[in-house]
């Protein structure tokens, strides 16, 4: 079993839809949360990071963390054509090295 | 700020051949990764760097992975030999706290 599953996905939406990212994870020494979005042909590029359990909002994104039942989200409002793109969680015990999910790939239709 | 530079940007070899990547990371950041991500799944790490000493290589095929860090600024990434089952996109990270910066990676298919 993978440290880290990621809904698997493909996800198609319509524009100004909400779409919901989820994550589970097995290894409880996991103190940071990352969502990376990553464009076709591109590196991953940090879009959120959390420490411990809650809620952070940043714009149109947020991210959830509920360590408890070991289970991440992101949420996206409103969303747009420019928001197609894999998103990938990740998520580490010490500074920087981080175990990821396999992504889940965005489609916003206009 | 720039960003974290790779090169090639694409490379195709024949399996049994030998091949090496590029990496100058952003300036300061003292740590350095490498992750091979094959199509379909998410970046899996190959080596960290913490300056010029190896903090985590335990993911490294070190039958036919090697890596450095020069001088605790640029680094190399080698395959030799090649195997089909080498063809990814390998990505060079660098950070200086709890998360990553990414360069475009390089395209690595082997035939």
């Amino acid at each position: 079993q993978k440290e880290v599953e990621q809904d698997p996905g493909p996800l198609s939406v319509p524009e100004g839809a909400i779409v919901s990212l989820n994550c589970t994870y097995s290894n409880s020494a996991f103190q940071y949360f990352m969502w990376y979005r990553q464009y076709s042909r591109k590196g991953p590029e940090l879009l959120m990071y959390t420490y411990s359990s809650g809620n952070k909002e940043d714009g149109r994104f947020t991210a959830q963390v509920d360590k408890s039942s070991k289970y991440i989200s992101l949420f996206i409002r409103d969303s747009q054509p420019s928001d197609s793109a894999t998103y990938l969680c990740a998520m580490s015990s010490n500074a920087g090295k981080s175990t990821f999910g396999d992504g889940t790939t965005l489609t916003v239709k206009p | 700020e720039a960003g974290v530079a790779q090169s090639p940007r694409y490379k195709i070899i024949e399996k049994r051949q030998s091949v090496a990547f590029w990496c100058n990371p952003i300036s300061g950041h003292a740590t350095l990764y490498w992750y091979q991500q094959i199509l379909g799944q998410g970046p899996k790490l190959l080596i960290q760097f913490q300056n010029n000493g190896v903090v985590d290589d335990s993911q490294l095929p070190k039958d036919r992975f090697s890596a450095e860090r020069l001088k605790g600024v640029d680094s190399t990434l080698k395959i030799q030999p090649a195997k089909l089952e080498d063809s990814a996109v390998y990505l060079c990270a660098s950070s200086e706290g709890q998360w990553a910066f990414f360069g475009q990676g390089t395209r690595l298919t082997v035939v």
